[in-house]
């Protein structure tokens, strides 16, 4: 079955310990992004990575870190976790988004992130 | 900057009655595509329909369809004959040729359907 996986799916951690959410598609899709989603806003993008080794800031990057070594997995790592990240986090991928605008992004099921 | 407008932060309507759900865009650009998604309370992401800025034809996908006014810049989702599984939270999102690799979101509207 094609999808993305997220691990955890919850996740309750302290300030200052570091946290990483695992992100894997079966798709062979070359791009990859992660999201937070808070009340009010909507989905901001934190990071996306066009291909393996590709990777930029997206809207709200501050606090965070990724890599892409491999095409399939796109983790999001959290440093230094803080109250102020806790969120409803995505993981998107999509085949590319250098072609058709019309190139829809498959989500995650999403990780809840509670940061005490 | 793009951006989208989502005014309606929660809307109630009456099961088998149609409801739309507004969005507004703002962009530069002459090419750009309009995504609606649905998040139901489990909380995954449904991608629902998707309108092209040079698609002549408003958008449909069974019981949801894409009014499409380029003018006014706005992308309305109709759903027609609403059902209980439509509440849920729904979100516009955009696509700027200019900005391909991002995919925009609006703040979402929730949408409750009473029995």
């Amino acid at each position: 079955e094609a999808q993305v996986t997220q691990n955890p799916r919850y996740l309750i951690t302290v300030t200052g310990k570091k946290l990483t959410v695992t992100c894997s598609q079966n798709m062979n899709h070359e791009y990859m992004s992660w999201y937070r989603q808070d009340p009010g806003l909507g989905l901001r993008q934190i990071y996306y990575s066009m291909n393996v080794e590709v990777t930029d800031k997206g809207d709200v990057p501050e606090g965070y870190k990724v890599s892409r070594k491999e095409k399939r997995n796109f983790p999001l790592i959290l440093e230094s976790p803080s109250p102020n990240q806790t969120s409803l986090y995505f993981c998107a991928s999509s085949l590319s988004m250098s072609g058709q605008l019309q190139e829809t992004q498959y989500f995650g099921p999403g990780t809840r992130l509670l940061v005490l | 900057a793009q951006k989208i407008t989502q005014t309606q932060p929660g809307m109630f309507v009456q099961e088998k009655e149609a409801v739309t759900l507004d969005c507004t865009y703002d962009t530069s650009d002459q090419s750009y595509g309009l995504f609606w998604y649905k998040q139901p309370s489990s909380g995954e992401m449904i991608f629902l329909i998707y309108q092209g800025s040079y698609d002549e034809q408003n958008a449909t996908e069974g019981r949801y369809s894409l009014n499409f006014q380029k003018a006014r810049k706005s992308a309305n989702l109709v759903i027609s004959a609403s059902q209980l599984g439509d509440s849920a939270m729904y979100f516009c999102a955009m696509r700027s040729y200019s900005s391909a690799s991002k995919i925009i979101f609006g703040s979402g509207t929730r949408l409750s359907i009473r029995p």
